[in-house]
C-alpha cells in the first residue's frame, strides 16, 4: 500500500464546475497535510495546509480533513481553465520530510 | 509565502563534467532542505534530505558519491552532480522548511538539466 494515494486522472470538468480532487494516507499518526498545484514544466506551488479535521476555505478551493477516515480533499470551485495542471496531495507523517502522492491531473474544458 | 530561489535555471553540459545547482531560502532561515528529481510526466522523487551543519541524507537508490550536497548554512544548500551522463538530465528541484509557518515545505523554481 503506498504511503500516500490519489487517482491519477485526468479528472476532466467544465469551466465553472467544481472539481473535487481526493487523496488517502496510510499513517495514521499524520499531522500535517497539504495540496501543491504543479503546472507542466513548473515546480509545486503550495495551495493549501490543513492539520485539523473539518474544512478549511481560501477563496475557491477548499480543503476537508477527515483523520478517522485518512482522507484529505480539495474542492476547487468555479473551476476555471488557468486551473488545469496537476495536483499533489503530500502528507507529513512522524518524521520531517512530506510524502507525495503521485498527483491528479486536472483538466478544465472552456 | 516563504520564497526559495534556485540557480541556474537551466543548463546544458557536456557529459562527464561536473555540475552545481544552489538552492537558497530568500526570506527565511531553512534548517532543512530537500533535494527532488522528476523525470517528465513522473511525480516527484526525493533525492535527500539536506540539513544544516550535517551529512545530507539520501534516500534509497540514491548515490551520494554522484550527488554531493552541502547545506553550508541556514539559506544555502547546494547540489553537484558529478560526472553527469545523460541519463541524469532531468528536473531538479529544492525545497525548503519554513518553521515559522508551521513547517510548510516551499519550492524552488526547479533546475532544467540536459547532459548532452
Amino acid at each position: 500500500q503506498k504511503e500516500v494515494e490519489q487517482n491519477s486522472g485526468p479528472l476532466s470538468v467544465p469551466e465553472g464546475a467544481i472539481a473535487s480532487l481526493n487523496c488517502t494516507y496510510s499513517d495514521r499518526g499524520s499531522q500535517s497535510f497539504f495540496w501543491y498545484r504543479q503546472y507542466s514544466g513548473k515546480s509545486p506551488e503550495l495551495i493549501m495546509f490543513i492539520y485539523s479535521n473539518g474544512d478549511k476555505e481560501d477563496g475557491r478551493f477548499t480543503a476537508q480533513l477527515n483523520k478517522a477516515s485518512q482522507y484529505v480533499s480539495l474542492l476547487i470551485r468555479d473551476s476555471q481553465p488557468s486551473d488545469s495542471a496537476t495536483y499533489l496531495c503530500a502528507v507529513r507523517p512522524r518524521r520531517d520530510k512530506l510524502v507525495f502522492g503521485a498527483g491528479t491531473i486536472l483538466r478544465v474544458k472552456s | 509565502g516563504a520564497v526559495v530561489s534556485q540557480h541556474p535555471s537551466r543548463v546544458i553540459c557536456k557529459s562527464g563534467t561536473s555540475v552545481k545547482i544552489e538552492c537558497r531560502s530568500l526570506d527565511f532561515q531553512a534548517t532543512t532542505m530537500f533535494w527532488y528529481r522528476q523525470f517528465p510526466k513522473q511525480s516527484l522523487m526525493l533525492m535527500a534530505t539536506s540539513n544544516e551543519g550535517s551529512k545530507a541524507t539520501y534516500e534509497q537508490g540514491v548515490e551520494k558519491d554522484k550527488f554531493l550536497i552541502n547545506h553550508a548554512s541556514l539559506t544555502l544548500s547546494t547540489l553537484t552532480v558529478t560526472s553527469a551522463h545523460p541519463e541524469d538530465s532531468s528536473f531538479y528541484i529544492c525545497s525548503a522548511i519554513s518553521g515559522g509557518q508551521g513547517e510548510t515545505q516551499y519550492f524552488g523554481p526547479g533546475t532544467r538539466l540536459l547532459v548532452l
